[in-house]
């Protein structure tokens, strides 16, 4: 079964707009971490922000907030003051703890971005 | 200095052919993963290695297998290369636990003709 699912496989803002990416996660783990990645169209896979299980505030960084909802089970990536060089494929990802998992991420299949002037 | 690094960036061979894939992480994590990009985009896992023992291994043909000389490095060599495995291939390294990211090296593309 997959454990994250990315509903948005393409998504378009206007430079300026903020916009949210969708990801809703899947484990019966009590610890795990949530991230996302940004992936360019070079390639490079470039983290962005971290999450975890137990933290009571959602993360924060420069431009990027992650939405953390535990309850229904959703990391939403929100991207505020989108800029053109914020196109590219952003994953979300889970790492489960250590009952289920050697601590890989398990990721979604992703949402392209694309910010237009 | 590069964190994570691989070589070679690009690939292309025949069928066929035996390869290797070279990675090494100069941050002194003692986790080192392989993923699979396809063409779809779709990361998955291959293989992970805490303190040069294999503790994950998902559904991957035997033909791939990672190899550990030391807590640094982590190389994927593949036998017999098939059309299916062209794919973009990234390293990966992080301290053990849930908390800490990965980082990615650059990825290496794989073409098999």
């Amino acid at each position: 079964a997959q454990k994250i699912t990315q509903t948005q496989p393409g998504m378009f803002v206007q430079e300026k707009e903020a916009v949210t990416l969708d990801c809703t996660y899947d484990t019966s783990d009590p610890s795990y971490g949530l991230f996302w990645y940004k992936q360019p169209s070079s390639g490079e896979m470039i983290f962005l922000i971290y999450q975890g299980s137990y933290d009571q505030q959602n993360a924060t960084e420069g431009r990027y907030s992650l939405n953390f909802q535990k309850a229904r089970k959703s990391a939403n990536l929100v991207i505020s003051a989108s800029q053109l060089g914020d196109s590219a494929m952003y994953f979300c990802a889970m790492r489960e703890g250590p009952r289920n998992s050697g601590y890989e991420l398990n990721f979604g299949k992703g949402t392209s971005l694309l910010v237009t002037p | 200095d590069t964190a994570v690094s691989q070589t070679p960036k690009y690939l292309v061979t025949q069928m066929g052919n035996d390869k290797s894939i070279k990675c090494e992480q100069n941050l002194g994590h003692d986790t080192m993963y392989w993923y699979k990009q396809d063409s779809k985009k779709f990361l998955k896992i291959m293989f992970s290695y805490n303190n040069k023992e294999l503790i994950i291994n998902e559904t991957v043909p035997n033909r791939f297998s990672p190899k550990s000389p030391d807590k640094a490095h982590l190389n994927l060599h593949i036998n017999s290369l098939e059309l299916g495995d062209s794919a973009v291939y990234f390293c990966a390294s992080s301290p053990t636990g849930t908390g800490y990211e990965q980082y990615f090296g650059p990825g290496t593309r794989l073409t098999v003709t």
